[in-house]
């Protein structure tokens, strides 16, 4: 149980365009998903929150209109970069908080997005 | 406010030994701990947790323990793997946040046969 996958898990596209990446939690209701990136060989950094229904959180320094984050349904969240640049090429985690069990957070696989 | 100092790496080790990584933190409040690892090119998996002081986690021949009275959470193992080769992220998770974990910066250990 307890399992987030994430879609696409690898993408490339050029600058100037738009790309979404989901996150689903398969068997359980997430009422909070986190999204998080991470740079070569360093750590993850929490980029948004969201809660179903609601708009997101975000952390100081990540632009919310260039990373839109929806989070519409308690099973999915969507993380669009808008007129993506080289710069934004990284890795994307997603998470999701399962709130009515123990409130652990569990990971997607990750999406290596790579901007031409 | 709440942060997560672990040991710098690369950790390089031959197999069958013993393994030590370094964490400590700061927090307010009552937190809960954490231990992630990293596959290559893979998100992260939950190798152990402690909610509260003087709780052990373990899995998979893995231990940490939960010390209060020095803020540590110092992962261990007493004979490693080459395929416990991975990157190992040491976490909290505030008592007073909506869930939300402050990560350390993260230990890549190599294991060599």
């Amino acid at each position: 149980g307890a399992v987030v996958s994430q879609h696409p898990s690898w993408v490339i596209c050029k600058s100037g365009t738009s790309v979404k990446i989901e996150c689903r939690s398969l068997d359980f209701q997430a009422t909070t998903m986190f999204w998080y990136r991470q740079f070569p060989k360093q750590s993850l950094m929490l980029m948004a929150t969201s809660n179903e229904g609601s708009k997101a959180t975000y952390e100081q320094g990540v632009e919310k209109d260039k990373f839109l984050i929806n989070h519409a349904s308690l099973t999915l969240s969507t993380l669009t970069v808008t007129s993506a640049h080289p710069e934004d090429s990284s890795f994307y985690i997603c998470s999701a908080r399962d709130g009515y069990w123990g409130y652990e957070q569990y990971f997607g696989p990750g999406t290596r997005l790579t901007v031409t | 406010g709440n942060s997560v100092t672990q040991m710098e790496g690369p950790v390089t080790l031959s197999e069958e030994a013993f393994l030590t990584i370094n964490c400590t933190y700061t927090a307010t409040g009552y937190p809960s701990l954490f231990w992630y690892v990293q596959y290559p090119g893979e998100g992260l998996q939950l190798l152990l947790k402690a909610t509260k002081a003087d709780d052990k986690g373990s899995n998979k021949g893995f231990e940490a323990t939960y010390r209060k009275e020095t803020t540590s959470f110092h992962l261990e193992k007493g004979s490693v793997q080459v395929s416990d080769s991975a990157v190992y992220f040491c976490a909290l998770r505030g008592g007073s946040t909506l869930g939300r974990l402050y990560f350390g910066r993260g230990t890549q250990l190599t294991v060599w046969p």
